[in-house]
This record gives structure tokens, sequence and C-alpha cells, in this order.
């Protein structure tokens, strides 16, 4: 189907161990992000991914690893989860110069 | 830096009540602005946006015009439905291609 999808829509894991949430595109988009969204803060930037192999920091990229070796993939992987990134993680995307962002349905992490 | 502020809520109304949800912005230069709307368990979709000022953005009844020297952007609509309660986030795009989010308003209407 065309658009953005998630997976998984839904994930528990333990302290420490490591877990991956993927993000898939189909419409050839350049722009790729991840945001984590938490009661009280909005919506959060992570990490943005300007094309293929170019990645940068958002507002909080710490205990966070992305990658974007296609354009139409962007995995966000969580190196030792905590319980503090126990949240609702959304990915979007956008065309160059269109600045308006197409958001993914979200992926709820719950760290025990 | 870029930042945006929209209205504490909840809000709550009754069906076909006028609806008003403020957003003011700070930004350098001339920035994008949008209206998202998130209904419950989905991501957020685009409402509606202005690129410059003065401009009307609109969709499905909502409306809020880029208003550079007030730097406001207040979303509205005349007469909201049951269907119209979501969360609605304001947010800014000042260049970098990255957006800038309110932390949200959640709107119920009630029957």
């Amino acid at each position: 189907d065309a658009g953005i999808t998630q997976s998984p829509r839904y994930k528990i894991t333990e302290t420490g161990r490591q877990v991956t949430l993927m993000c898939h595109q189909t419409w050839s988009h350049s722009y790729m992000f991840w945001y984590r969204q938490d009661l009280g803060h909005g919506l959060r930037l992570i990490y943005y991914s300007a094309a293929a192999d170019i990645t940068d920091k958002g507002e909080v990229p710490d205990g966070y690893v992305v990658s974007r070796s296609k354009t139409e993939n962007f995995p966000l992987t969580l190196e030792s989860a905590t319980r503090s990134q126990t949240s609702v993680y959304f990915c979007a995307s956008s065309g160059r110069g269109y600045h308006e962002q197409y958001f993914g349905p979200g992926t709820r992490l719950t760290v025990t | 830096g870029n930042s945006v502020t929209q209205m504490e809520g909840p809000v709550t109304l009754s069906e076909e009540a006028f609806l008003t949800i403020n957003c003011t912005y700070t930004a350098t230069g001339y920035p994008s602005l949008f209206w998202y709307v998130q209904y419950p368990g989905e991501g957020l979709q685009l409402l509606l946006k202005a690129t410059k000022a003065d401009d009307k953005g609109s969709n499905k009844g909502f409306e809020a015009t880029y208003r550079k020297e007030t730097t406001s952007f207040h979303l509205e609509k005349g007469s909201v439905q049951v269907s119209d309660s979501a969360v609605y986030f304001c947010a800014l795009e000042g260049g970098s291609e990255k957006l800038v989010f309110g932390k949200g308003t959640k709107l119920t209407v009630n029957p």
C-alpha cells in the first residue's frame, strides 16, 4: 500500500534490551523524521534524515541510533532500552521543499 | 530559536458551537505554519497550512490566517461536530525542513 507504515504497532520490552522500530515510505520522499510523543511534551524530534546516508540529531537523540541505507526506510534503534523511553514513536516523511510532513500510525513502546 | 505556543486544553464544546484554538509563534524570517490533527489512536494528519503572511489555510470547515503582525495562526471553525473531537497541534517550519510543534490542544465535542 502507498504511504508511510510503521512496525511493530505495539511493543513491550525489558530494560537493557535492544529494540528496533521500523519505518517505510513509498513516496520516495527525501526527508524522514522520528518523533516521540509524551504527555505534557507534545512531539519532540529525535533524529531526521535529509537523504539516504545523511542523518542528523534532533532535540532528544540520546539513547537512540538511526540509519538510512535506502531512501524508503528509516529504522530507529534503542540500543539499551530504559523506562524513560516508554513513549509513542512517530515516523514522518516530506518531499524536498514541500515543508509539510506526513505521519505514520505510530508505535507504542513500553519498557518494563 | 523557533517556538510555538498554543492554548492549553482541554477544550469541551457542544455540537454546533464556535471553535477557536489560539496559536502564536516565535521565529526568525518567514516560517510556514501548519495545523495538524490527531484522532484517537492515530498519527498526525495535516489539516491546513499557510506559507506566507495573510494567507488563509482552510480544510473541512476549519480556517486559520497567517498574521505576521501578531505572530499568530489561530484555528477556527464555525460549527463543530462530534467527529471533530481530537488533539490539534500548531506547528511551524522555519526553513530547515524541521517542524516545531506546540504541545497540542485536546478538543472534545459533546452531542
